[in-house]
């Protein structure tokens, strides 16, 4: 049984630069959250997707959008990137309140 | 807006020995977890706990619950090097939302 699939597994872009971060849930999971991970930080919540809509949202500027596709995959936008933006992306899947279950990450350096 | 606090943030300990990490949090919640994160590595699901009094136990770790003090305990028996790791407990905001809120982390080295 396949995990939680994040890709690419690292990117580097430069400020200004949009990107695009894709996540594939564990399977029979139907809700996708992201985290942000700084550095030597606890990960941040950024928004979560269910039934193909942002459920929920964190702190986080309008800069960051995502999308849920029918198959219950996710991919998170990121627009007009920062210097601040360099950091672990994390997917979590999970069936509505029960544990999430983390990807590997994606590591943005952006410069 | 829900805090969670973590402490200490950083623990140097010897293998065999005993110790606790702690972690508080701000608002009402009826759901905590813990996790293990190893350098540049994912966060990997310890514990769950789910109600008032809860405590679960994983080998040399046992995690307890109390919702009335809003406070979570993480406790090492006997440690041996590798659970060395950084370890996050993390809470849902409640309200029917399940975003989490992590802690900063513990960051805990082993030594032989």
């Amino acid at each position: 049984d396949a995990g939680v699939t994040q890709s690419p597994t690292h990117l580097i872009k430069t400020r200004g630069q949009q990107v695009t971060l894709r996540c594939s849930p564990k399977s029979g999971h139907d809700t996708v959250s992201w985290y942000q991970q700084a550095l030597g930080q606890g990960p941040q919540f950024i928004f979560q997707y269910y039934e193909e809509e942002e459920r929920q949202r964190g702190n986080f500027p309008d800069r960051f959008s995502g999308h849920q596709f029918p198959n219950y995959s996710s991919e998170l936008n990121v627009n007009a990137l920062l210097l601040g933006d360099s950091a672990l992306y994390l997917c979590a899947s999970s069936l509505v309140r029960d544990r999430p279950y983390f990807g590997p990450g994606t590591r943005l350096t952006v410069t | 807006e829900l805090k969670v606090e973590q402490n200490p943030l950083f623990l140097s300990m010897q293998e065999g020995k005993n110790y606790t990490i702690y972690c508080n949090y701000s608002t009402t919640s009826d759901r905590l977890y813990w996790y293990r994160q190893d350098p540049g590595k994912s966060l990997e699901s310890l514990f769950v706990l789910l109600s008032n009094g809860a405590v679960k136990q994983e080998g040399r770790l046992m995690a307890s619950l109390d919702t009335k003090a809003r406070l979570s305990t993480l406790h090492i028996t006997a440690a041996v090097h590798d659970l060395s790791a950084t370890y996050f407990c993390a809470v849902e905001s409640g309200g029917g939302a399940d975003g989490l809120t992590f802690g900063k982390g513990t960051h805990l080295i082993i030594q032989p």
